[in-house]
């Protein structure tokens, strides 16, 4: 069974430029989850989707969005990126929500804004 | 809120060293705990988990046990391999089917020399 991928694994933007990051979650899975990984904060939970419907979402401000598809697959949006969102963006399925469901995680997305 | 401290490292070993990896927690009500492993270049990989208290996790070797009294969760292996070396992260989730994401200590980074 293939992982969950995250495309594209690196891109580099400008400031004040807005970016879009995809993610395919494990086949059947329905939760998707969105971290963001930097030196600094370390990892931080972003939002998680299920059923198209965003059902938690961290302490991130409004330029981060995301939405999630009928077929599960998701995408997060940053605009207007500042210097301080160069990171990695790391996608996350699981079966279902909540804590008992194994959360399976891609490669990330490693975002660098000049 | 929730949150998890964890030693930062690097910690450096020997192989075929005693491992012991120190994590505590705060959280709100009855959270379930992990050890999530990022090997260079790659996206996270679960460890081990346990779900309420006294429970214990464990796989390839590693073993956690969580403990409510000292919220604590120290991952522990008795013999490390060089295959080891990589950042070790502690972790939690709220119970519940509308849980919010995992919160995450800052990393360990375990350096095995032959």
């Amino acid at each position: 069974k293939a992982g969950v991928t995250q495309t594209p694994r690196y891109l580099i933007k400008t400031r004040g430029q807005q970016v879009t990051l995809s993610c395919s979650p494990i086949s059947g899975h329905r939760s998707v989850s969105w971290y963001q990984q930097t030196p600094g904060q370390g990892l931080q939970f972003l939002f998680e989707y299920f059923s198209e419907t965003q059902r938690n979402k961290g302490n991130f401000p409004g330029r981060f969005s995301g939405r999630q598809f009928s077929n599960s697959r998701s995408e997060m949006n940053v605009s207007t990126l500042e210097l301080g969102d160069s990171a990695l963006y790391l996608c996350a399925s699981s079966l279902g929500r909540g804590a008992l469901n194994e959360q399976f995680f891609g490669p990330g997305t490693r975002l660098t804004v000049l | 809120g929730n949150s998890v401290t964890q030693m930062e490292g690097p910690v450096t070993l020997s192989e075929e060293a005693f491992l012991t990896i120190n994590c505590t927690y705060t959280a709100t009500g009855y959270p379930s705990l992990f050890w999530y492993v990022q090997y260079p270049g790659e996206g996270l990989q679960l460890l081990l988990k346990a779900t309420k208290a006294d429970d214990k996790g464990s796989n390839k070797g590693f073993e956690a046990t969580y403990r409510k009294e000292t919220t604590s969760f120290h991952l522990e292996k008795g013999s490390v391999q060089v295959s080891d070396s990589a950042v070790y992260f502690c972790a939690l989730r709220n119970s519940g089917g509308g849980a919010d994401g995992l919160t995450f200590g800052k990393g360990t980074h375990l350096i095995i020399q032959p």
